[in-house]
């Protein structure tokens, strides 16, 4: 059974600061997937990592994968208070687009 | 085009009642993934639908609940005889293949209440 396990669950930070969020899984797959969540609403795609050492940045956020370590990470430079929100890796089991979730970071950046 | 529509938003059911819930997938997508969050918690795959076709229903409690996708309209997640355990919020999603990775699209989510 596919585990997917992040850390840390709670990160508060001030602005400016840099900091990682990691996603570690427990089997082989080719597809991590990274999203946002606001308080009471959905999923917005952040990030699609598809090989490994596959790196992507939009902004002040960098994902990238290591499909032999099975980790990926999260990196946050310089945050911004609108960063503040919940964030999910998710992996897929590898057949029909099925993911795994992890259970989150929710990231509070003070001003 | 809409996106992945949901409804209703919010869904308030007393125990013992059934609750039903809609999914419209984007235009020319034909999978269907319902996830399950629990508050404070990530999501949980329930049900993996095609048009008339239950794929992969692994993630499905074994009573009370139950999918479908039918050849015309919205895939429905139908929960009988709710309890308050059921109270959490339900995702949809949409995807056109499997092997497209970049085309999977959440729905805005059904908060379901027991009360």
């Amino acid at each position: 059974e596919l585990k997917v396990e992040q850390n840390p669950l709670f990160l508060s930070m001030q602005e400016g600061k840099n900091y990682t969020i990691y996603c570690n899984y427990s089997t082989t797959s080719d597809r991590l997937y990274w999203y946002r969540q606001d308080p009471g609403k959905s999923l917005e795609s952040l990030f699609v990592l598809l090989s490994n050492g596959a790196v992507k940045q939009e902004g002040r956020l960098m994902a990238s994968l290591d499909t032999k370590a099975r980790l990926s990470t999260l990196h946050i430079t310089a945050a911004v208070h609108d960063l503040s929100a919940t964030y999910f890796c998710a992996v897929d089991r590898g057949a029909g687009n099925m993911l795994t979730f992890g259970g989150g970071t929710r990231l509070m950046v003070k001003p | 085009n809409a996106g992945v529509m949901q409804n209703p938003r919010h869904l308030v059911r007393r125990r013992g009642q059934e609750a039903r819930l809609r999914c419209s997938p984007m235009k020319g997508h034909s999978h269907v993934y319902w996830y399950r969050q629990l508050p404070e918690e990530g999501l949980k795959f329930m049900v993996y639908l095609q048009k008339e076709n239950i794929i992969d229903e692994s993630g499905m409690p074994k009573e009370r609940f139950s999918a479908e996708f039918p050849k015309e309209g919205p895939s429905i997640l139908r929960i009988q005889q709710v309890v308050r355990g059921d109270s959490a919020a339900y995702f949809c999603a949409s995807s056109p293949m499997v092997t497209d990775p970049y085309g999977y699209t959440f729905g805005s989510g059904t908060r379901l209440t027991v009360v």
